[in-house]
């Protein structure tokens, strides 16, 4: 079956410039997560969000980051003047609900020159 | 304050041998702890998960892990290496708390050699 898709799987962004990475959902999952995977440093959560409304903003490391869900299976996050340190894997995931296993999709691997 | 180590950025061993990838955890409360694989250009797949039941788990492709709370590990094994395991691995803890948060490890990559 079609399990969590991104788009795109890589993208190379100019230092200050917005860039906005796309996530579809397994149909019927309420809850999407992005995680922020930075080599030799792990994962970190930047967001979630239930339904249509975004919560936890807690995980985000400033305000430059923010997902929207222009629809029930879709999440976008997006990224403000990007900064180098913006350089990462970028990892969807979601869950029927709260607090059930998380499905991830393959990332997108952002490139701030 | 939950955190999963894992201990070695890099592991090889020869097609037909054991595989042992380390992995340790902090945790104020009784964890779920899991283990994904990635193959290059894949997403994160489930290899198996912890979650109080028995303290010695089977997953996928046969890799099994072992819960021990005095050690604080959850390693994972395989008794024979295959071509097709070769992969970053990697170890995760779910925080139970409100937001259910999956904190993962730095990864290992696995290299089987021929």
């Amino acid at each position: 079956g079609a399990g969590v898709s991104q788009s795109p799987r890589y993208k190379v962004a100019k230092r200050g410039r917005d860039v906005a990475l796309r996530c579809d959902s397994i149909s019927g999952h309420v809850t999407l997560y992005w995680y922020r995977q930075t080599l030799g440093q792990g994962s970190e959560v930047l967001t979630y969000s239930q339904s249509d409304a975004q919560r936890d903003k807690s995980g985000r490391p400033s305000g430059r980051f923010s997902a929207e869900r222009p629809e029930r299976s879709v999440s976008t996050l997006k990224i403000q003047r990007t900064e180098q340190g913006d350089s990462a894997v970028y990892l969807c995931a979601s869950s029927l609900r709260l607090p059930y296993e998380q499905y991830f999709g393959p990332g997108t691997r952002l490139t701030v020159t | 304050a939950q955190s999963v180590t894992q201990l070695d950025s890099h592991v090889s061993v020869s097609e037909g041998t054991p595989v042992l990838l380390r992995c340790n955890y902090s945790s104020s409360y009784s964890p779920s702890l899991f283990w994904y694989v990635q193959h290059p250009n894949k997403g994160l797949q489930l290899l198996l998960k912890y979650t109080s039941a028995a303290t010695l788990v089977k997953g996928i492709n046969g890799f099994e892990a072992e819960f021990k709370k005095s050690e604080t590990s959850f390693h994972l094994t395989k008794p024979s290496a295959h071509m097709s395991d070769a992969a970053e691995y990697f170890c995760v803890v779910r925080r139970r708390e409100r937001t259910y948060k999956y904190i993962f490890g730095t990864g290992t990559r696995l290299k089987v050699l021929a």
